[in-house]
């Protein structure tokens, strides 16, 4: 069976330029989750959706950081404008209902140069 | 200068013995708990889980313990071999909260050595 599935695997992108990261959660799993994994932070949760409908994004930096998940397999986390402390793995991840096992994708790492 | 960042517990045990890795949380209501191995370059992956209502589960090689008295989860693996080397995250959660998310701890790095 599929995974938590991420795009791109690796990106190195300019400062100021936009970026978008992609995910296929498990199918069938109604929540997933945005996570991002840094030296300094560890492992934070950035946002996650039920039923496609965010329920928490109190961990999102700040503006310039979006999601959306616009159907049940497909979301996206958007970073605009994109700054080097942005460098990082960010983790999608997907469970079957809340509070359930969650399961991680491989990562996308980006780096902001 | 001072360092900065996370200081992540480590361990580091000869291949064939036995590893326990433990991990303190802080929310009582919490009543599931997951622990997590992530090799280099990778996501975290599941290993085994444990409800509230249990003090010890056993899988392959793995056992938790639960002690809800003091907040304490740990983790054994017996006959530990060079790819058990890994981060092990606990993560704790409250499923009748519906909070819906995992609260991880720091991580802690086990070394196995040949």
């Amino acid at each position: 069976d599929a995974g938590v599935i991420q795009s791109p695997r690796h990106e190195v992108t300019e400062m100021g330029q936009e970026v978008t990261l992609r995910c296929k959660p498990i199918s069938g799993h109604n929540s997933l989750f945005w996570y991002r994994q840094t030296m300094m932070r560890g492992l934070e949760l950035l946002i996650y959706f039920n039923n496609n409908v965010p329920i928490d994004d109190s961990g999102m930096p700040e503006d310039r950081f979006s999601a959306k998940m616009p159907n049940a397999s497909f979301s996206t986390l958007k970073i605009q404008p994109s700054e080097p402390r942005d460098s990082a793995v960010y983790f999608c991840a997907s469970s079957l209902f809340p509070g359930n096992t969650i399961y991680f994708g491989e990562g996308s790492w980006l780096t902001v140069v | 200068g001072e360092s900065v960042g996370l200081h992540l517990p480590t361990l580091s045990v000869q291949e064939g013995d036995n590893s326990i890795i433990n991990c303190a949380y802080s929310n009582s209501a919490s009543d599931y708990f997951i622990w997590y191995k992530q090799e280099s370059g990778k996501g975290p992956q599941f290993i085994i889980d444990i409800r509230s209502n249990m003090d010890k589960r056993q899988g392959q090689r793995v056992t938790v313990l639960l002690n809800k008295t003091v907040k304490h989860l740990s983790l054994q693996i017996a006959a530990t071999q060079p790819g058990d080397s890994a981060v092990y995250f606990c993560a704790e959660n409250s499923i009748n909260t519906n909070a819906g998310k995992s609260t991880f701890g720091d991580g802690t790095t086990l070394t196995v050595k040949p």
